[in-house]
């Protein structure tokens, strides 16, 4: 059974730096991208990023609204994916999933519960 | 970015009726391999969103078959054949073309 489970949110200041991270089981992490959604309090999904598989030379990509901002990158060994996200605002309250994709598909066919991140002084 | 535009229900809607979600996108969403990169996902009150349909007309694993999308490269469906309790939440169409990812705003369903 795959298992996706997010860890790291909680309340951060303006301007501070938040690492989140994503333990993932029940498939081989090796085969696949992941990605970073997030979606903000009754609002919409927001793609964040995604690191492309070591096929794909690990390539990472983000969403321009955060770029310069947002660091994703993976451990194969612990079948892990994490998000470091820095000068945080308070637009970046939200939940953040873990996803998963299958390579070049465009479909986000796995889901985290999410967690949620609170910037606010 | 390409832009995601979805309909709105004329909620609530009855059990059992069958209802259609529309989704439109500012470039088509077929490619050269001729797959449509757009998928379906459920979100239910309180959970994360699911795949339900992806490259725009086949259903994910232990997907009900009441659930069917079709389209042409700009223009989606999505189909509810006999709504049921279960299927309460916010639809979103999602465009895998190109990146960024984008989403719909998201369809809301509720019942009678």
């Amino acid at each position: 059974e795959v298992q996706i489970l997010e860890t790291g949110g909680g309340l951060v200041k303006p301007g501070g730096s938040l690492r989140l991270s994503c333990a993932t089981s029940g498939f081989n992490f090796n085969d696949y991208f992941m990605n970073w959604v997030r979606q903000a309090p009754g609002k919409g999904l927001e793609w964040v990023a995604q690191i492309r598989n070591k096929n794909y030379n690990y390539a990472t990509y983000y969403a321009e609204s955060l770029e310069g901002r947002v660091t994703i990158s993976r451990d194969d060994s612990k079948s892990s994916v994490y998000l470091q996200v820095s000068s945080l605002r308070a637009e970046d309250t939200a939940i953040y999933y873990c996803t998963r994709s299958v390579p070049k598909t465009g479909t986000f066919d796995y889901w985290g519960q999410g967690v949620m991140v609170t910037v606010s002084s | 970015d390409i832009v995601m535009t979805q309909g709105a229900l004329p909620n609530p809607v009855p059990s059992g009726e069958s209802v259609s979600i529309t989704c439109r996108s500012s470039k088509s969403l077929l490619y050269s391999d001729g797959k449509t990169y757009l998928n379906w996902y459920l979100q239910r009150p309180g959970q994360s969103p699911q795949l339900l349909i992806y490259w725009m007309s086949t259903r994910a694993s232990g997907v009900s078959d009441r659930f069917s999308g079709s389209g042409s490269g700009t223009d989606f469906t999505l189909k509810i054949s006999g709504v049921e309790a279960e299927d309460v939440g916010v639809y979103y169409c999602q465009q895998g073309l190109e990146f960024p990812d984008t989403f719909g705003a998201g369809t809301k369903l509720e019942l009678k």
